[in-house]
């Protein structure tokens, strides 16, 4: 059963455009919503990441949107540059809800961004 | 302060062969996880541990066992290596602040199983 379902598959955005990632997930005890970015032959790196009480988040160039109602959540990079080219993966978790049994984080399948001239 | 390491980066097996991949990480984090990452799957929970010498098993964790001797460390066996084990493997390690817990990764194991 796949709990956070990301599209697209892989994305070509030109340089200076807005790329769009986009997440859904169906549990409802999910209250934590990280963004991982991974260069080729690296581990995954925390990019940003939102809690269900507020609709947006804001990092420089990069935003979550979180839409609670319809369990979505999507990632904007305003102002595309080419060392933005990578593999995103969205994730969720109990977060603060899971007493004892740490944070067991549940993530999309990644989307590749590659950013063109 | 080197962050979560992973030994060895690359590794070939083949079936039937045992090994251990070794995760240290050096921020006094109390959780500590193992990852698989397959082309087009995400990255999948093998096992995780909530605090030295205690271990669970996550999403896929047959073929798998991990052991947590010291906080700092957190191993990966794999008994009898399989074709289908094939991956990268990950491993991670959070801590709690501020309602949430982050999670650090470390560079990876790229395991190939002949």
């Amino acid at each position: 059963q796949q709990q956070v379902k990301q599209s697209p598959q892989s994305l070509i955005v030109q340089k200076g455009g807005i790329s769009i990632i986009n997440c859904a997930y169906e549990n409802t005890a999910f209250d934590y919503f990280p963004w991982y970015q991974q260069f080729p032959g690296k581990g995954p790196a925390l990019l940003i990441a939102i809690r269900p009480d507020v609709s947006e988040k804001k990092e420089g160039r990069f935003t979550i949107s979180f839409n609670k109602s319809a369990k979505q959540f999507s990632l904007h990079i305003m102002d595309s540059q080419p060392g933005d080219s990578a593999t995103y993966f969205c994730a969720a978790s109990p977060g603060s809800r899971v007493t004892g049994g740490g944070n067991k984080l549940t993530f999309g399948t990644g989307t590749q961004l590659k950013v063109e001239l | 302060n080197a962050g979560v390491t992973q030994t060895p980066k690359f590794r070939v097996l083949k079936t039937g062969q045992s090994m251990t991949l070794l995760c240290a990480q050096d921020m006094n984090h109390e959780y500590m996880y193992w990852y698989r990452q397959d082309p087009g799957m995400g990255l999948r929970l093998i096992h995780y541990s909530v605090g030295e010498g205690t271990t669970a098993k996550g999403e896929v964790p047959d073929g798998y066992n991990v052991s947590r001797l010291k906080k700092q460390n957190f191993l990966l066996g794999l008994e009898s290596a399989a074709p289908s084990q094939t991956s990268v493997y990950f491993c991670a390690s959070s801590f709690y602040a501020a309602g949430v817990y982050e999670q650090y990764f470390g560079p990876g194991t790229r395991l190939t199983v002949t």
